[in-house]
Formats: C-alpha cells, sequence, structure tokens
C-alpha cells in the first residue's frame, strides 16, 4: 500500500535552515508528482510547492518562493523540502503528498516544524 | 493565490444530510475540473473524498458527493454517522501550477 513518511521536522531559531524529507514506498514513486503541503496550529491547510515527476519542473507558493526549495532524488524513493530564512509564520506540520491529476490522492502522516527563538 | 472560502462550522443530526459550500473565482473553482474535497480527523493527515468536483475514490462510502454551480463548489454528506465529525477542505487548481486550498470547516454531528 502507498506509504508516505515524512522526517526531519524540530524546533528553530528564525533565520536558520531545516531539510524535510519524505520517504514514498508501495508504488513507483518515478512515476508521480509530488506536493508538500503544510497546516499552522490550529489553521486550514496551505499549499507549499509541488515537482513534477521527473524534478524538471518545480512551482511554489508565493509565501515561500526563494526561501524554501523542493526537490527528489528517485534513486532513493525520496522527496525533499530544504527551508532556508525560516521564519515564525513557517511553523507549521509539513505533509508530503501525492499529486494525480488535478488532485492530490495519499498524504503522509507529517513533520512538525517549529520556529522560535 | 487567496483562500478559498469555507464556512468554518456545520452540524448535522444523525441521518440527516449537511452541504459544505466552497468558493472561489473565474480563476480557480470556476475555471477547472481539479476541485477536490479531504476530510481530516483530529491529529490526523487528510483524506481524499471528491476529486474532478464530483468523482468519488474507490473506499469512499458514497454517503459524500460533490458538485459545482459557477464559482462555489459543494461537498453534500448524506445519512450523517458520528465518525463523520471532521474538518473537511475543498482545494482547486488555480492555473499556473500553483493549487489553493479552503480554510476549512468543522463538521459536528449534533
Amino acid at each position: 500500500q502507498v506509504q508516505l513518511v515524512e522526517s526531519g521536522g524540530g524546533v528553530v531559531q528564525p533565520g536558520r535552515s531545516l531539510r524535510l524529507s519524505c520517504a514514498a514506498s508501495g508504488f513507483t514513486f518515478s512515476n508521480y508528482g509530488m506536493h508538500w503541503v503544510r497546516q499552522a496550529p490550529g489553521k486550514g491547510l496551505e499549499w507549499v510547492a509541488v515537482i513534477l515527476y521527473d524534478g524538471s519542473k518545480k512551482y511554489y507558493a508565493e509565501s515561500v518562493k526563494g526561501r524554501l526549495t523542493i526537490s527528489r532524488d528517485n534513486s532513493k524513493n525520496t522527496l525533499y523540502l530544504q527551508m532556508n530564512s525560516l521564519r515564525v509564520e513557517d511553523t507549521a506540520v509539513y505533509y508530503c503528498a501525492r499529486y494525480q491529476h488535478g488532485f492530490i490522492d495519499f498524504w503522509g502522516q507529517g513533520t512538525v516544524v517549529t520556529v522560535s527563538s | 493565490q487567496s483562500a478559498l472560502t469555507q464556512p468554518p462550522s456545520a452540524s448535522g443530526s444523525p441521518g440527516q444530510s449537511v452541504t459544505i459550500s466552497c468558493t472561489g473565482t473565474s480563476d480557480d473553482v470556476g475555471g477547472y475540473d481539479f476541485v477536490s474535497w479531504y476530510q481530516q480527523h483530529p491529529g490526523k493527515a487528510p483524506k481524499l473524498l471528491i476529486y474532478e468536483v464530483s468523482k468519488g475514490p474507490s473506499g469512499v462510502p458514497d454517503r459524500f458527493s460533490g458538485s459545482r454551480s459557477g464559482n462555489t463548489a459543494s461537498l453534500t454528506v448524506s445519512g450523517l454517522q458520528a465518525e463523520d465529525e471532521a474538518d473537511y477542505y475543498c482545494s482547486s487548481y488555480a492555473g499556473f501550477n500553483k493549487w489553493v486550498f479552503g480554510g476549512g470547516t468543522k463538521l459536528t454531528v449534533l
């Protein structure tokens, strides 16, 4: 069955960096685009970024453009989110999710990122 | 891109039907057939309920149905059950390789 397992979250000071990972299994990872979606405490879902199946194209929400970078390693079945210049408002649960044609069909359980001094 | 507009709360008694709205613009909900709905229980990951406006994935009860009129999409939950108490989110493709979510609706089963 499809499994997405995020890791790498933690507590970090404003301005610092963090890299999240998402290990995929149960499907052919290299055939699917992947998203990152986040959820601030007590808030709704916010789309962050998407990467095509082969990593050739990447797209970002305006709120993270230039600071967060999505990437993937299809040989390791792993999705990444490099987070630089972190802000307090980046505090959230970060979910990786599988992209189908126009929608998300599977989500990971999420990893918590807290940006605080 | 601005978040889609959902009512913050909805409620119904067991066995009743409840409809949750999701209002966007012609640049998202009204412009593409890529409207989807997700259910999220507290502390859990979201789960896909509806995709492409009105299609249900296998394994999702047909008590959940989706529709759209103009720039407003709707999710209807028929025959409410206690386990339907959760947060519900709509989402839409918004063009230019961007996606947008609604603010979420907390459904209470009375």
